[in-house]
């Protein structure tokens, strides 16, 4: 069964900072990764969508890589804005399309 | 307009009452499915549908029916609700080829 890890839970850095998150997945034999943002009592925002023979995606300030045989992937914020504080959450994609979410990291960006 | 709607967004309730959650695309697309997240917790499959014939249990079905009205239509219900169901629950679709899922606002419950 598919296990997804993110650390660390929480983060709270200063505006201006790069940041990297993380997200870990126990196997390897996965379909896509896709990273999302999700702000309180809203719903799951699409960040970046990584196919399984893709390396990176980029999308603004936004970086994730992946790295399969490793089972690893990492959000890189440049930059960060105090606009940025949300919970990121990875999920990665499973042969017949099921999503396993990691339990999310919880950004604070203080000005 | 939304793409993927959730009626109601809010709903609070008691213990045994049965609770429809609806959800409506206009995205087209053929997958649809229903998550429940806890909170500080990820999300967790409930069902998925592939088409409107199509139905599977997900990781945590037990205690919850779904519906596949139409193509763009997918209801979740609880049948007789109890306290540890109170959860954000989300709606979800893909296309076929299921590269990217799309999320509804989601419907925040509350069994007392």
């Amino acid at each position: 069964k598919q296990e997804v890890t993110q650390i660390p839970a929480a983060l709270s850095v200063p505006e201006g900072e790069n940041l990297v998150l993380n997200c870990s997945f126990t196997d390897s034999a996965i379909y896509n990764l896709q990273w999302f943002r999700q702000d309180p009592g809203k719903g799951l925002t699409s960040l970046l969508l990584i196919q399984s023979s893709q390396r990176e995606q980029t999308s603004g300030r936004l970086n994730a890589s992946l790295d399969k045989s490793s089972g690893r992937s990492t959000l890189y914020i440049a930059a960060s804005q105090p606009g940025d504080s949300a919970t990121y959450l990875c999920a990665v994609n499973n042969a017949g399309n099921m999503l396993t979410f990691g339990g999310g990291t919880r950004l604070m960006v203080k000005p | 307009d939304a793409d993927v709607t959730q009626t109601p967004r809010n709903r609070i309730t008691k213990t045994g009452k049965r609770i429809m959650l609806e959800c409506s695309q206009t995205k087209g697309h053929d997958r649809m499915y229903w998550y429940r997240q806890d909170p500080g917790l990820g999300l967790q499959l409930i069902y998925y549908s592939f088409d409107v014939k199509d139905i599977n249990k997900g990781e945590i079905s037990d205690g919850y029916s779904v519906s596949r009205q139409a193509q763009a239509k997918f209801s979740l219900s609880l049948e007789s609700a109890i306290p540890n169901q109170t959860a954000l629950y989300f709606c979800a679709t893909s296309d076929v080829l299921g590269y990217e899922q799309f999320f509804g606002p989601g419907t925040r419950l509350t069994v007392l």
